[in-house]
């Protein structure tokens, strides 16, 4: 079936430094969602892609919709300590409705 | 409006027993799904409903029954629990034509012992 592949797994970083994640599929995704979850609670998207070479912003959060539909990327520019929780990729499955998810990249900011 | 609502936030059981996951959102949502989150595994698709009537399977919907009671409630039933199961449970929503923006619940932590 269709997965989605996300790298880092786990990211420790300065607050102030940018960061950058990637998502990657062996198949073609028409959409591309960058969801985060903070620490007890559900997932909520921050950015949704749909054309490939798409490059769309919210705040200080950049994410890109790869040329080959088989990959994105997510930058936090400028990091603070709200950023902190699972940021996870996600893109449709077989149906509009079931979307398929990365595993998450934890993103820890060291005191 | 409270959003997407979860009942319980935590419960034990033993292997064997049953329990049903209540879930109810107040955003006049069509669709609602059902999700387990287990560490380092994303979040996996139980069952969803596209609309009040319907419900369809998801990638791992063994082990779990599903009841669209009206629009506002979906519930996950186990039947007979399992270790397996110990997870993080999800409920999330969404409105028609906007299947990408699903609003979620805060989860359902399950622990079988």
């Amino acid at each position: 079936g269709q997965q989605l592949n996300q790298s880092p797994q786990s990211m420790f970083i300065q607050e102030g430094e940018d960061v950058s994640m990637n998502c990657t599929s062996s198949s073609i995704f028409n959409t591309w969602l960058w969801y985060k979850q903070d620490p007890g609670e559900g997932p909520v998207l921050l950015i949704a892609l749909y054309k490939a070479g798409e490059l769309t912003s919210n705040g200080r959060l950049t994410a890109q919709f790869g040329i080959t539909r088989k990959d994105s990327f997510l930058n936090i520019s400028a990091s603070i300590p709200s950023d902190v929780g699972i940021y996870f990729c996600a893109g449709h499955g077989r149906s509009n409705y079931q979307l398929i998810w990365g595993a998450g990249t934890k993103l820890i900011i060291k005191p | 409006n409270a959003g997407v609502t979860q009942t319980p936030k935590f419960q034990v059981l033993k292997t064997g027993q049953s329990m049903t996951l209540q879930c109810a959102q107040d955003m006049n949502h069509n669709s609602m799904y059902w999700y387990r989150q287990d560490p380092g595994m994303g979040l996996r698709l139980i069952y969803y409903s596209a609309s009040e009537g319907t419900t369809d399977k998801g990638e791992v919907p063994n082990g779990y029954n599903v009841s669209r009671l009206n629009k506002r409630e979906f519930s996950l039933r186990l039947e007979s629990a399992a270790p397996s199961q110990t997870s993080v449970y999800f409920c999330a929503s969404t409105k028609r034509g906007d299947a990408d923006t699903q609003y979620f619940g805060p989860g359902t932590r399950l622990t079988v012992l």
